[in-house]
């Protein structure tokens, strides 16, 4: 069974642009939440979706956003980047209903 | 905001040695406590979920308890290994979302 697969791996933007990462989730998950990862802080949830809808949200302004398709696969975007953006992005899948969550590699965002 | 706290920050042991750390949560929210383990330049792997005052888990030489009315949970290394080396998050469930702590880094020196 394939894992949780995400991308781009890296990726280096500039202050003001906007970027889009991909996860696609493990077959038969309905459910992927998005986490950002900074030096010194823990994993801050960002927010969750289950079959499309955005289902828990975390304390990230409005310049985070997500979605997530038919297929289960999410986007998450954020626009007018800021420094602080950057940061390493997880999703993860489960089938539902917070049963364990299987990661995916990451995203390393660094914006200059 | 929920505050959940992992002790210590980081721990270097001799191979052999057991070991073990903690993770603090409000016993208030708690659904359910998961435990993962995070090596370096990897995805964090899901260890335990518990959800019962009183659980134990064993996975190896790896085990963990939990407390939900005090709001704790033990993680234990037995006989740590070098390939035990890595950071060990737990996580509070709350139902509607996850609260991970800072996460125990562990060296194991052979």
């Amino acid at each position: 069974k394939a894992g949780v697969t995400q991308t781009p791996r890296y990726l280096i933007k500039t202050r003001g642009q906007q970027v889009t990462l991909s996860c696609s989730p493990i077959s038969g998950h309905r459910s992927v939440s998005w986490y950002q990862q900074t030096p010194g802080q823990g994993l801050q949830f960002l927010f969750e979706y289950f079959s499309e809808t955005q289902r828990n949200k975390g304390n990230f302004p409005g310049r985070f956003s997500g979605r997530q398709f038919s297929n289960s696969r999410s986007e998450m975007n954020v626009s007018t980047l800021e420094l602080g953006d950057s940061a390493l992005y997880l999703c993860a899948s489960s089938r539902g209903d917070q049963e364990t969550q299987y990661f995916g590699p990451g995203t390393r965002l660094l914006v200059l | 905001i929920l505050n959940v706290e992992q002790s210590p920050q980081s721990l270097h042991v001799q191979e052999g040695d057991s070991t073990n750390f903690t993770c603090s949560f409000p016993s208030s929210n708690f659904y359910a406590l998961h435990w993962y383990r995070w090596e370096t330049a990897k995805s964090p792997e899901a260890l335990f979920v518990m959800t019962l005052n009183g659980d134990e888990k064993k996975k190896g030489r790896i085990s963990a308890t939990l407390n939900t009315k005090e709001g704790y949970s033990y993680l234990y290394i037995k006989g740590s290994q070098p390939e035990d080396s890595a950071t060990y998050l737990c996580a509070l469930n709350t139902g509607n979302q996850f609260y991970f702590g800072t996460g125990t880094s562990l060296t194991v020196i052979p």
